[in-house]
């Protein structure tokens, strides 16, 4: 069992429609990431967030320390937020990140 | 800045042969991570750095694998001698302090025949 679980794996939907990409973790973390790959290939951080609810442009993140789990949201989702999404926790008293499997995304116009 | 920058961006090579990833970071970041991503495993910590001193390399999947940093700006994946199954992407990463956000490179492609 992965300690970082990504649901779903799989997700496509509408241009326009609202997005929720979870993530949920096993053991306590001091912080957690959202990274974008596009289909290139190349890893983008969009937010690093270890309480509360982060904003930028259409995408939100937010974290539940509580309920050892994260989500990613995209509002008005368009065709180019086509990519992998991966969430990746940094657990106490160390720098490693422990990645999850990733959200594949596609949106279609 | 340029970003993290890696090369090459493509490589491949045969079974056996010795292969060198290289990377530089983004200036004044003293945080060096190595990645490598598979279909089958996602993204994989290789080892990182602190100040061009390796702090953890228990994500090294074997003596054929090792990395240098000899100063700030440079830092080596070497795999000596390669297999197909080391077939993968690597990824080098930076970031100012363990904690914060990490910048990463393009990634070169590795493919070992």
């Amino acid at each position: 069992k992965n300690e970082v679980e990504q649901s779903p794996q799989n997700l496509t939907a509408q241009e326009g429609e609202f997005i929720t990409i979870n993530c949920s973790y096993s053991v306590g973390i001091s912080a957690l990431h959202w990274l974008q790959q596009h289909p290139g290939g190349g890893i983008v951080s969009l937010f690093m967030l270890s309480s509360g609810k982060k904003k930028h442009g259409r995408l939100i993140a937010t974290i539940n320390i509580q309920e050892k789990h994260s989500s990613l949201h995209i509002t008005a989702s368009h065709p180019r937020d086509s990519a992998v999404y991966i969430c990746a926790v940094l657990y106490y008293n160390t720098d490693k990140l422990i990645f999850g499997t990733g959200t594949r995304l596609q949106v279609f116009p | 800045d340029a970003g993290v920058i890696q090369s090459p961006r493509h490589e491949v090579t045969e079974m056996g042969q010795e292969v060198t990833l290289r990377c530089k970071p983004i200036s004044g970041h003293d945080y060096l991570f190595w990645y490598r991503q598979t279909m089958m495993r996602g993204l994989e910590l290789l080892i990182y750095f602190n100040n061009n001193v390796p702090i953890d390399d228990s994500g090294m999947p074997e003596d054929r694998f090792s990395a240098k940093m000899p100063n700030a700006s440079f830092s080596t994946l070497k795999i000596q001698p390669s297999e197909p199954r080391d077939s993968a992407v690597y990824f080098c990463a930076s970031s100012l302090g363990g904690h914060n956000e990490q910048f990463f490179g393009p990634g070169t492609r590795l493919t070992v025949l």
